[in-house]
């Protein structure tokens, strides 16, 4: 079963506003990571935030992480056309058997407008 | 550089049929894993192996099995498909082997349609 959960599934805004995309999950983890894919590409790693870290900052992405709700959040700011993907959140899981294994969202699909 | 490598890029096979679906990786990474991505769903692990030598189950083996022919190299075989294997196939590499904090690198994935 898909751990993570995304919301929305579907967003679409005008390039230049800002895109914010939430993610949850169940169990507890090591980290929590962010992918992008194109259409038809495989996925690209974004950002990955430590269970003891609550904002990380990327360039134009800022991903939080409120461990005690079990939920995540990833924002691009000033979005361009280019951003236009699916992304995906990926929970690794803590446990000394996790192995780096993810259980992944099943993602939001944004599309930028120019 | 190549990152992960993945073959074929697109197949179609009939209902009983086997393939071997290919990856390899050039950065020295310890763990590989294969996903299969269906449509409006995000990924779920196949199989996975932690290091040269060992493999072990995901969430979805039934109907695979894995080979780690070596450091660089993580093969899945179906040994007679079925529809319900049509799917996306994506294989990732990370670094370590253990429970560190190591992103994943994806393949560009092989595209499987079984008729």
């Amino acid at each position: 079963s898909q751990q993570g959960e995304e919301d929305p599934q579907a967003l679409s805004i005008q390039e230049g506003e800002n895109a914010t995309m939430n993610c949850s999950y169940k169990t507890s983890i090591n980290n929590l990571q962010w992918y992008r894919q194109n259409s038809g590409r495989g996925l690209v790693h974004l950002i990955l935030i430590r269970s003891n870290e609550r904002e990380k900052h990327s360039g134009r992405l800022r991903v939080t992480l409120d461990t005690s709700k079990k939920s995540s959040s990833l924002l691009i700011t000033a979005s361009r056309a280019a951003d236009t993907a699916s992304y995906f959140c990926a929970a690794n899981n803590a446990g000394g058997t996790s192995y780096g294994k993810l259980t992944f969202g099943q993602g939001t699909i944004l599309t930028v407008h120019p | 550089n190549a990152g992960v490598t993945q073959t074929p890029k697109f197949q179609v096979l009939k209902t009983g049929q086997s393939m071997t679906l290919q990856c390899a990786q050039d950065m020295n990474h310890n763990s590989m894993y294969w996903y299969r991505q269906d449509p409006g769903m995000g990924l779920r692990l196949i199989y996975y192996s932690a290091s040269e030598g060992t493999t072990d189950k995901g969430e979805v083996p039934n109907g695979y099995n894995v080979s780690r022919l070596n450091k660089r190299e993580f093969s899945l075989r179906l040994e007679s498909a079925a529809p319900s294997q049509t799917s996306v196939y994506f294989c990732a590499s990370r670094e370590g082997s253990g429970a560190g904090n190591w992103p994943q690198h994806f393949g560009d994935g092989t595209r499987l349609s079984i008729l």
